[in-house]
C-alpha cells in the first residue's frame, strides 16, 4: 500500500518568512495529493491539492509543487501570519482506490509574531 | 446548514468495554470514512464505505467495526480487542469516486481509556 513520509514534523518561522513542508509517496499509481490544516481543536480542512497532470498550483499564499519522478511533493506557504499556525498534513491516493487517502505524519507551524 | 456531525465529542471507558461513536452527515456524500488521529503518526484509515451495505478496512482496521446501513450513517464500534483504543477519531465523508477526492471531516471523538 501506499506510505507516506511528511517532513519536518515541527517547524517554526517567523512571521513574514516563507515555510516549505516536504512529502514522499511510496506508490507510484498514486494521481492526487492534498494537503490539510488543522488548527489546534478543530477539524481538518482541505486547503489545496495537485493531481498528477499538474508540476504546480498556487492560491494566494499557498503554492504546491509536485514531481512525479522523484515521488515527491512540497507545500509552500509564504509571508507567513500567526493565522498560518496549524498542523498541515499531506496525503496521496490512487483515483481508482476510490479516494482512500493515505496521510503523512502531520507538522506543525508555529508562526512567531 | 449541512454538515458532519460526530458524537461523543469526549467519551470515558473502562477497559473491555466496547463503545459505539456516531458519525453523521445530510451532504448527501456516497463515500463516509474513519480515521485515528494520534500525537505524530498523522491521520491512519481504520474503515471506509463507498456506498450503503458496503464498507472495506483501512489500514487500521483490527479492534474496530463498522456499519452502513443508511447512506447517512457510518458508526464506529471500538471493541474491547483494540488494544490502545485511547485516541482521537476522525469521521469524514466525500462525494464519491468521480469527485474531486475532497475529504469533509467531523469535529471528531476524543475516547479515553480508564
Amino acid at each position: 500500500g501506499e506510505n507516506v513520509e511528511q517532513h519536518p514534523s515541527t517547524l517554526s518561522v517567523q512571521e513574514g518568512d516563507s515555510a516549505v513542508i516536504k512529502c514522499t509517496y511510496s506508490d507510484s499509481a498514486s494521481n492526487y495529493f492534498p494537503w490539510y490544516k488543522q488548527e489546534l481543536g478543530k477539524r481538518p480542512q482541505l486547503i489545496i491539492d495537485i493531481r498528477s497532470n499538474v508540476g504546480e498550483k498556487k492560491d494566494q499564499r499557498i503554492a504546491v509543487t509536485l514531481n512525479k519522478t522523484a515521488k515527491h511533493f512540497s507545500l509552500h506557504i509564504t509571508e507567513t501570519q500567526p493565522e498560518d499556525s496549524a498542523v498541515y498534513f499531506c496525503a496521496a491516493s490512487d483515483r481508482a482506490a476510490g479516494n482512500k487517502l493515505t496521510f503523512g505524519g502531520g507538522t506543525r507551524v508555529l508562526v512567531k509574531p | 446548514d449541512g454538515g458532519i456531525t460526530q458524537s461523543p465529542k469526549y467519551l470515558f471507558r473502562k477497559e473491555g468495554q466496547n463503545v459505539t461513536l456516531s458519525c453523521e452527515q445530510n451532504l448527501n456524500h456516497d463515500a463516509m470514512y474513519w480515521y485515528r488521529q494520534d500525537p505524530g503518526q498523522g491521520l491512519r484509515l481504520i474503515y471506509y464505505s463507498q456506498i450503503v451495505n458496503d464498507f472495506q478496512k483501512g489500514d487500521i482496521a483490527e479492534g474496530y467495526s463498522v456499519s452502513r446501513e443508511k447512506k447517512e450513517s457510518f458508526p464506529l464500534t471500538v471493541t474491547s480487542a483494540q488494544k490502545n483504543p485511547t485516541a482521537f477519531y476522525l469521521c469524514a465523508s466525500s462525494p464519491g469516486t468521480s469527485n474531486t477526492g475532497e475529504l469533509f471531516f467531523g469535529e471528531g471523538s476524543r475516547l479515553t481509556v480508564l
